[in-house]
């Protein structure tokens, strides 16, 4: 399955940016990377993807590195409701997500 | 859009009993259903992936006679564990994809199975 490397913690500053980075060398060439977090009991929210470029919608940013081996995660002011596990995923083949350990992001007040 | 709903969200069941657990998207068809488990402080840990109107395709170490996936709809998948016993607790989430490998997956809200 695709390996993913992203840190165990981070904290941020309520309404500071958030760069949560992700190192995924060994995804396929068509592949996207994905974007979820998870709160305590609940399933995980999608909150972007994307293949080379950069990507944007209402939640977050998705900077995606010239090799596609990294990515980085903005989220443009972080608030309390915004603390929780993030996961990057790239899928095994296109297909299946194999859950890492993900980044779980502290926010403070 | 892309709801994808569980029900029920928790059970507690004996020992021996087999939990039905469905999983259904509300607003678009699934093409591809997947069933995860999480352990508490775990990560999500992929059981199986099923397209409609076929058979399911387990990871490994996973018993298919024990956890029997049914996705006989493109809005509905079903996970049945049978003989539960006190193991088998945990947190169970589907996740439904619409499309190609393009597409994400969009997750249910969890079913908490409880085995006494």
């Amino acid at each position: 399955d695709a390996k993913t490397t992203q840190p165990n913690s981070m904290e941020s500053n309520e309404e500071e940016p958030v760069h949560l980075p992700c190192n995924h060398s060994t995804i396929s060439g068509t592949d996207y990377i994905h974007w979820y977090r998870q709160l305590p009991s609940q399933g995980p929210e999608y909150v972007i993807h994307g293949l080379t470029s950069n990507v944007n919608n209402r939640m977050a940013s998705l900077a995606i590195a010239e090799d596609r081996k990294s990515s980085t995660l903005i989220l443009h002011r972080a608030t309390l409701r915004d603390a929780a596990v993030y996961y990057c995923i790239p899928p095994w083949f296109g297909n299946q997500f194999y859950f890492g350990t993900g980044t779980s992001l502290t926010v403070i007040p | 859009g892309a709801v994808v709903s569980q029900h029920p969200s928790r059970v507690i069941c004996k020992s021996g009993t087999s939990v039905k657990i469905e999983c259904r998207s509300l607003d678009f068809q699934a093409t591809t259903m997947f069933w995860y488990r999480q352990f508490p402080k775990q990560s999500l840990m992929l059981m199986a992936t099923s397209n409609e109107g076929s058979k399911a395709t387990y990871e490994q170490g996973v018993e298919k006679d024990k956890f029997l996936i049914n996705h006989a709809s493109l809005t509905l998948s079903t996970l049945t564990v049978t003989s539960a016993h006190p193991e088998d607790s945990s947190f169970y989430i589907c996740s439904a994809r619409s499309g190609g490998y393009q597409e994400t997956q969009y997750f249910g809200p969890g079913t908490r199975l409880l085995v006494l």
